[in-house]
């Protein structure tokens, strides 16, 4: 079975401070993993995916993540914040066979200016 | 990009009624995906389809139904709405050979 936690329900922080999201997954086989931004009243963009390449992943807009398998986890970071970063950000993950996805409940990223 | 549109962008309605909801999509894509967003939970599945022959029920499919009326057009019926289906439908796209999924711009749909 697949699932995902995403550790936070929001996280606020200055701009041009480093950003953490946090994400934990379960998963029975090798995962797929994304990360998507939604903007207020838009729809969802991907902002970066792993699909068992390189561990360290980097995305759209200065954005990364590193699969640590270890750790089942899936951490998406940016080193500076930008006011335009502000929205919600859910993980996913997806068996390498599987057919569907499962999304996490989401993360609300404030940035303060 | 893979230029997914749904329609109605929103849609007010009464309890008991029928609506439709319609996804359409321009490149080709194989699979199509229905969620609901709600506040708090995410995205759920509704329904997916590999084809016009292939339709599979996700997460939370009851009271839902869905029609692939061609490669390129995926709808969702409810067929006598309740106020608990309020929210924010999104249709998905996929290729076979891709991970990705691409998402349209959203249906929010308030139901009194």
């Amino acid at each position: 079975a697949q699932s995902v936690t995403q550790l936070d329900s929001h996280v606020s922080v200055s701009e041009g401070t480093p950003v953490l999201l946090r994400c934990n997954y379960s998963s029975s086989y090798s995962p797929s993993l994304f990360w998507y931004v939604q903007h207020p009243n838009k729809g969802l963009q991907l902002l970066l995916k792993y699909t068992s390449a390189a561990t360290l992943v980097k995305g759209i807009n200065g954005f990364e993540a590193e699969f640590k398998k270890s750790e089942t986890s899936f951490h998406l970071t940016k080193p500076s914040a930008h006011m335009s970063d502000a929205a919600e950000y859910f993980c996913v993950v997806r068996a390498w066979f599987g057919n569907q996805f499962y999304f996490g409940t989401g993360t609300s990223l404030t940035v303060i200016p | 990009d893979a230029d997914v549109t749904q329609t109605p962008r929103n849609r007010i309605t009464k309890t008991g009624k029928r609506i439709m909801l319609e996804c359409s999509q321009t490149k080709g894509h194989d699979r199509m995906y229905w969620y609901r967003q709600d506040p708090g939970l995410g995205l759920r599945l509704i329904y997916y389809s590999f084809d016009v022959k292939d339709i599979n029920k996700g997460e939370i499919s009851d009271g839902y139904s869905v029609s692939r009326q061609a490669q390129a057009k995926f709808s969702l019926s409810l067929e006598s709405a309740i106020p608990n289906q309020t929210a924010l439908y999104f249709c998905a796209v996929r290729d076979r050979t891709q991970e990705t999924q691409y998402f349209g711009p959203g249906t929010r749909l308030l139901v009194l």
